[in-house]
C-alpha cells in the first residue's frame, strides 16, 4: 500500500502526558499537512511543510504542540502536557505542490 | 474569514440519487473538494473541481459549481448502501501558496435499503 499511514491509529492518554504521532506520506509527495478533527466536524488546518521546512501553522497550534519533518520524509506531531480539549482525530495529509491532498485513516487520541 | 456551510444530514433510499450541497465564502478558492469520511476512517478524496468549470462528471458521481453563488452540489446516482458515509466540501488554494483545505462540517448520508 503506498498510500498516507500514520501510527499509532489509537493511543489513551492521562492528562499532563506528552504524546507523539507520526505520520509517513505517499513517497514523491513534497507537502505534509496536518489537521485536527473533533466529534461532529471537518478537519481543521494545523500546520504543513513543504519538504522539511514548516511553513505554516494555524493559530489552533498553541505552544505545547511541535512538529517535525526532519529529513523531508516522515512528520511526527507532538503534544506536551495534554489536555481533555485535546481530545480528537489527527489527520495527516500529502501532496504535490498545488495538488489534491491525500489523507492517512487518522491517529484518535483521548486525554482520560 | 473562509467559512463552508453544509447540511448536516440527508436520507435518500438506495437506488435514487443523492444531492449533496455546500456554500463558500472565499471567492479566491481555485479548487472544491469532495471528500467521504467512513467511521473511524480517515478523508477519501472522491472529486475536485476548479473553479473556471460549471461541472464535472466522474461514473457516479456529478459535481456543479455555481461561482456566482459560492454554491457547490455533489450529485450521486443510483444511490447505494455503500456510500452511506459523511461527504465533506472543502474550498482550497492551487499554486505555489496552496496549503490549508477549509472544510465544513460534513454532511451524513444514510441510504435506507
Amino acid at each position: 500500500d503506498t498510500g498516507v499511514s500514520q501510527d499509532p491509529r489509537h493511543k489513551i492518554t492521562k492528562r499532563g502526558q506528552n504524546v507523539t504521532f507520526r505520520c509517513d506520506p505517499i513517497s514523491e509527495h513534497n507537502r505534509l499537512y496536518w489537521y485536527r478533527q473533533t466529534l461532529g466536524q471537518g478537519p481543521e488546518f494545523l500546520t504543513y511543510f513543504q519538504n522539511e521546512a514548516q511553513l505554516e501553522k494555524s493559530r489552533l497550534l498553541s505552544d505545547r504542540f511541535s512538529a517535525e519533518r526532519p529529513k523531508g520524509s516522515f512528520s511526527t506531531l507532538e503534544i506536551q502536557r495534554t489536555e481533555q480539549g485535546d481530545s480528537a482525530m489527527y489527520l495527516c495529509a500529502s501532496s504535490l505542490v498545488g495538488d489534491e491532498q491525500y489523507f492517512g485513516p487518522g491517529t484518535r487520541l483521548t486525554v482520560t | 474569514g473562509e467559512d463552508v456551510e453544509q447540511s448536516l444530514f440527508l436520507s435518500v433510499r438506495e437506488g435514487d440519487s443523492s444531492v449533496i450541497n455546500c456554500t463558500y465564502t472565499d471567492s479566491s478558492s481555485t479548487y472544491l473538494y469532495w471528500y467521504k469520511q467512513e467511521p473511524g476512517a480517515g478523508l477519501q478524496l472522491l472529486t475536485y473541481i476548479f473553479s473556471n468549470m460549471d461541472m464535472k462528471q466522474d461514473q457516479r458521481l456529478t459535481v456543479l459549481l455555481n461561482k456566482k453563488d459560492k454554491h457547490l452540489s455533489l450529485r450521486i446516482a443510483d444511490t447505494q448502501t455503500g456510500d452511506s458515509a459523511i461527504y465533506f466540501c472543502a474550498e482550497g488554494f492551487s499554486g505555489a501558496g496552496s496549503y490549508q483545505l477549509t472544510f465544513g462540517k460534513g454532511t451524513k448520508l444514510s441510504v435506507i435499503p
